[in-house]
C-alpha cells in the first residue's frame, strides 16, 4: 500500500496564478483533511470530508477550494495564489474523522 | 490562542537518555495524538490516546485527563528519535470536530 499520496511535491507559483494539489489514499478511509504548516505554528486545518460526497471548512479555508472526487481522492485547489498561502500542504486520511489520521508527503509551496 | 501547548519547544539530549516531552490542553477533549515530523518532513502516527497509558517499543505516551496534560517518553534515546514531535487534541466526539495541533518540540538526541 502506499499509504497517503500527493502531488506535486514541490511547486512555484506567481501572485495571482491557480493551481490544483492533488491527494490520493489506497487505505480505504472514510475520511481526508487538507492542513497547511508554517512556521512556529502548528498544522492548521484547511478543509475536510467526513465521507465521500462531503466537505466542511476547518480554521483557514479562506482562498481555497476543495473536490472530494470519489472516495480516494481529495483535491485542494488555489483560484488566484497570493504570498500568504506559501506554505507546506499536507493531505491525511482516517477511517473516520474519530481515528488517528495518516498524513501524505507534504507539497512545498512558494508564491511569488 | 492556542488550545496545546508543548514543552520543551527545543531539546538536545545524549544517546541513552530518557526524554520526556509535555503537552499541555486547556479544553475537554476526547482524543489526543502523538505525531513525529522527520526532518525531511513526513508525519507519522505515534499514539492515540484518550485515557490512560499506550507503549510502543522505547516510546510510552501517558495522559492525565483531569490535569489536562500529557507525556510522551522515550527510553535509551537514539539518533533516529530526532525529530519533531507534535501533540494534538481533539475536542468533542462528534463527526464534526477536528484536531488541533501543537507548535512541536524539536528533538537532537547527539551521539
Amino acid at each position: 500500500n502506499a499509504g497517503v499520496t500527493q502531488t506535486p511535491k514541490f511547486q512555484v507559483l506567481k501572485t495571482g496564478q491557480s493551481m490544483t494539489l492533488q491527494c490520493a489514499q489506497d487505505m480505504n478511509h472514510n475520511s481526508m483533511y487538507w492542513y497547511r504548516q508554517d512556521p512556529g505554528m502548528g498544522l492548521r486545518l484547511i478543509y475536510y470530508s467526513a465521507s465521500e460526497g462531503t466537505t466542511d471548512k476547518g480554521e483557514v479555508p479562506n482562498g481555497y477550494n476543495v473536490s472530494r472526487l470519489n472516495k480516494r481522492e481529495f483535491s485542494l485547489r488555489l483560484e488566484s495564489a497570493a504570498p500568504s498561502q506559501t506554505s507546506v500542504y499536507f493531505c491525511a486520511s482516517s477511517a473516520i474523522t474519530r481515528n488517528e489520521q495518516f498524513f501524505g508527503p507534504g507539497t512545498r509551496l512558494t508564491v511569488l | 490562542k492556542n488550545e496545546v501547548e508543548q514543552s520543551p519547544q527545543n531539546l538536545t539530549a545524549q544517546e541513552g537518555e530518557f526524554i520526556t516531552i509535555n503537552c499541555s490542553y486547556s479544553v475537554g477533549i476526547s482524543a489526543l495524538h502523538w505525531l513525529q515530523q522527520h526532518p525531511g518532513g513526513g508525519i507519522v502516527s505515534l499514539f492515540m490516546l484518550s485515557s490512560g497509558k499506550k507503549k510502543h517499543g522505547r516510546l510510552i505516551a501517558t495522559i492525565n485527563i483531569q490535569e489536562k496534560h500529557s507525556s510522551l517518553h522515550i527510553t535509551a534515546s537514539h539518533p533516529r528519535d530526532s525529530a519533531v514531535y507534535i501533540c494534538a487534541v481533539r475536542i468533542g466526539s462528534n463527526t464534526g470536530n477536528q484536531f488541533y495541533f501543537g507548535t512541536g518540540t524539536s528533538l537532537t538526541v547527539i551521539p
